[in-house]
């Protein structure tokens, strides 16, 4: 069974720190990985996509693969206020799976 | 805007009623999702259809009843729903099936 992990927090952070979200998933021929941004009560937004090894970068968020081990991170930058929400990690292997989330909160 | 739209955005309904949930799409996508998302916890899919075809039924309820006739459209029909099935019902697209969903606005239900 596919399996996407997160940690669900809270993860704390102060405004204007690197905020730091990672995503693990057990599926190795995982193709294409995505972050969701979703405020509360609100529906998920699609803010990264990453498809190869290594880091790409969108602003202030960084989205980090690496294959080989597995895992998916988010770096967010200057964290503000606005970035608290919760963070979907999704991973495409036979279908889109989702992670249960993990919940940001920037402390001003 | 991501180009999927759900009405409506509010529902009550009793434990007998009989409603509907729709939701479109203007990106010519070809797999639409249903998901439900109960109150702080994790999205949890409940039907796939690609090009119209449905491919995935998550063990949901017969209570639940999806629809699509075309790859544009998408309904979901809601009887006799019992209290625990109020939420957050998001409705989502793709260009093919697995690739990245954009969701619609969601329509959040209240079962009385």
């Amino acid at each position: 069974q596919k399996e996407v992990e997160q940690n669900s927090g809270p993860l704390s952070v102060p405004e204007g720190a690197i905020a730091s979200l990672n995503c693990t998933y057990s599926d190795r021929v995982s193709q294409s990985f995505f972050w969701y941004r979703q405020y509360s009560g609100k529906s998920p937004e699609l803010i990264m996509s990453i498809y190869s090894n290594g880091d790409k970068e969108d602003g202030r968020f960084t989205a980090q693969l690496n294959k080989a081990s597995q895992y998916v991170s988010l770096l967010i930058r200057d964290s503000q206020p606005s970035d608290s929400a919760t963070y979907l990690c999704a991973v495409r292997a036979d279908g889109l799976t989702f992670g249960k989330g993990t919940h940001l909160i920037i402390q001003p | 805007e991501t180009g999927v739209t759900q009405t409506p955005r509010h529902l009550v309904m009793g434990m007998t009623n009989k409603k509907s949930l729709k939701c479109e799409q203007h990106l010519g996508h070809n797999a639409m999702y249903w998901y439900k998302q109960s109150a702080k916890k994790p999205l949890e899919l409940m039907f796939v259809y690609n090009f119209k075809e449905q491919t995935e039924n998550n063990s949901v309820p017969s209570r639940f009843s999806p629809e699509c006739p075309n790859s544009s459209h998408l309904f979901l029909h809601l009887h006799t729903l019992q209290p625990e099935d109020s939420a957050l019902y998001l409705c989502a697209s793709s260009q093919e099936w697995g690739n990245e969903q954009f969701f619609g606005p969601g329509t959040r239900l209240t079962v009385l």
